[in-house]
């Protein structure tokens, strides 16, 4: 099965510096990444997400990146603000429409 | 609200206790989803209903788990004979297949949260 895997587990960023999240995955079938944003006691909010057809994917200050040929793709907020603190979770989807998470990184905005 | 809702939000239960929970889909969302949180990790698929088949349940889902989606529309998750282990954050979700064959986004409701004493 597919298997994903997120650095870092933790980032502290000041804010306004810009923050990166990387993951890898195992299954070369997985076509879609979504990432999803979960704060404390609340449901993971879908952010962004991107399919295998494209490369990269921007909305306002949140960027995605997708290296298929690796099996790796990445989250890049930039002008960070104390409200992106939360964990974010990156995700993978093959044929059996089943997310497999990545195990989380804790993003904290400093003022 | 129009988002996908959880009955209840939370439940605290006794070893060996049976327990349900609800979840409403977005309205006319024909997939549904369970995945099961505990503290400090990502969110691990349980099951997956299109309308009311079950078309996958993970090995994670032992005989003590049953889930049901009768009409199509609501879903139940029953644990029965509830273990510490169980203790969890309970998650739905739901997408809309839209027959394209592209993969859909799904989207998560609030989550139940049970404890096991």
């Amino acid at each position: 099965g597919e298997n994903v895997e997120q650095h870092p587990s933790t980032l502290s960023v000041q804010e306004g510096d810009s923050a990166v999240i990387k993951c890898t995955y195992s299954d070369s079938a997985s076509n879609y990444f979504p990432w999803y944003k979960q704060e404390l006691g609340k449901r993971p909010q879908l952010i962004i997400d991107i399919r295998s057809n494209v490369g990269e994917k921007k909305d306002q200050r949140i960027a995605v990146t997708l290296n298929k040929t690796a099996k790796h793709f990445s989250l890049h907020i930039t002008e960070t603000q104390p409200e992106d603190s939360a964990v974010y979770f990156c995700a993978a989807i093959n044929a059996g429409n089943m997310l497999t998470f990545g195990g989380g990184t804790r993003l904290m905005v400093k003022p | 609200d129009t988002g996908v809702s959880q009955d209840p939000r939370h439940k605290i239960t006794k070893r060996g206790q049976n327990v349900t929970f609800r979840c409403d889909p977005i309205s006319e969302h024909n997939r549904l989803y369970w995945y099961r949180q505990t503290l400090g990790q990502g969110p691990e698929f349980l099951t997956y209903f299109q309308n009311e088949a079950q078309l996958e349940k993970s090995r994670l889902l032992s005989d003590r788990f049953s889930a049901e989606r009768p009409k199509g529309s609501f879903s139940t998750l029953e644990i029965q004979r509830t273990e510490q282990g169980d203790s969890a954050m309970y998650l739905c979700a739901s997408s809309s297949a839209d027959g394209s064959g592209s993969t859909d986004t799904q989207y998560f409701g609030p989550g139940t949260r049970l404890t096991v004493l």
